[in-house]
């Protein structure tokens, strides 16, 4: 089993700073990790993912994560955020082992992104 | 990039009703999908998992009677919430996977169905 913690259940941020949203995971065997973004009353788009190969992986809308296998932590970051950024991330894993990949998520970070 | 469609996005509906949400990967064979059920502020919850020619998989404390899933095609996964009530209200969101591109592929989300049960 795994379980996914997202550490700020909130963040706020005035725009052009940079923003760390991070997320940390327990799992007895080796995951896949992702990252979803979800804009008001919709669906969940993807950010990025992290199979395997270099540890620092990048994304859309200019978004970068780090996956850091000693601290079980995939912490996405952006240099500099715009308005356009306030949502909520979801931070998830899926067990390598399986084929159906079933998605454990952690609880949201909402990111709010002030003038 | 692969597109899932849910439909409707927003039903409101009395008491007793049973509503049936569709899900569509529109450029890919989804031969996984995935329901989520997701309460104000809070995370999403699968609810079951459904292969294309069986018999979904249900998550611990989800009702199977309740909410019927049903996975005819390739490209189609419906949930049917039957008789439903106000408790049943949320937000549904089905994803989708193509598991031909091999493992790790990510899920691709619905924008989702807000279910009103007055």
């Amino acid at each position: 089993a795994q379980s996914v913690t997202q550490l700020d259940s909130q963040v706020p941020v005035f725009e052009e700073a940079p923003v760390e949203l991070r997320c940390n995971y327990s799992s007895s065997v080796s995951v896949y990790l992702f990252w979803y973004v979800q804009y008001p009353n919709q669906g969940l788009q993807l950010l990025l993912k992290y199979l395997s190969g270099s540890t620092l992986v990048k994304g859309i809308n200019g978004f970068e994560a780090e996956f850091n296998k000693s601290q079980t932590s995939f912490h996405l970051r952006k240099p500099s955020v715009h308005i356009s950024d306030t949502a909520e991330y979801f931070c998830a894993v899926s067990d390598r082992g399986t084929s159906y990949g079933k998605l454990t998520f952690g609880q949201g970070t909402i990111l709010t992104v002030h003038p | 990039g692969a597109v899932v469609s849910q439909h409707p996005s927003r039903v409101i509906c009395k008491s007793g009703t049973s509503v049936k949400i569709e899900c569509r990967s529109l450029d890919f064979q989804a031969t996984t999908m995935f329901w989520y059920r997701q309460f104000p502020k809070q995370s999403l919850m699968l609810m079951a998992t459904s292969n294309e020619g069986s018999k979904a998989t249900y998550e611990q404390g989800v009702e199977k009677d309740k909410f019927l899933i049903n996975h005819a095609s390739l490209t189609l996964s419906t949930l049917t919430v039957t008789s439903a009530h106000p408790e049943d209200s949320s937000f549904y969101i089905c994803s989708a996977r193509d598991l031909s591109l091999g493992a790790g592929q990510p899920q691709h989300f619905g924008d989702g169905t807000r279910l009103s049960i007055l």
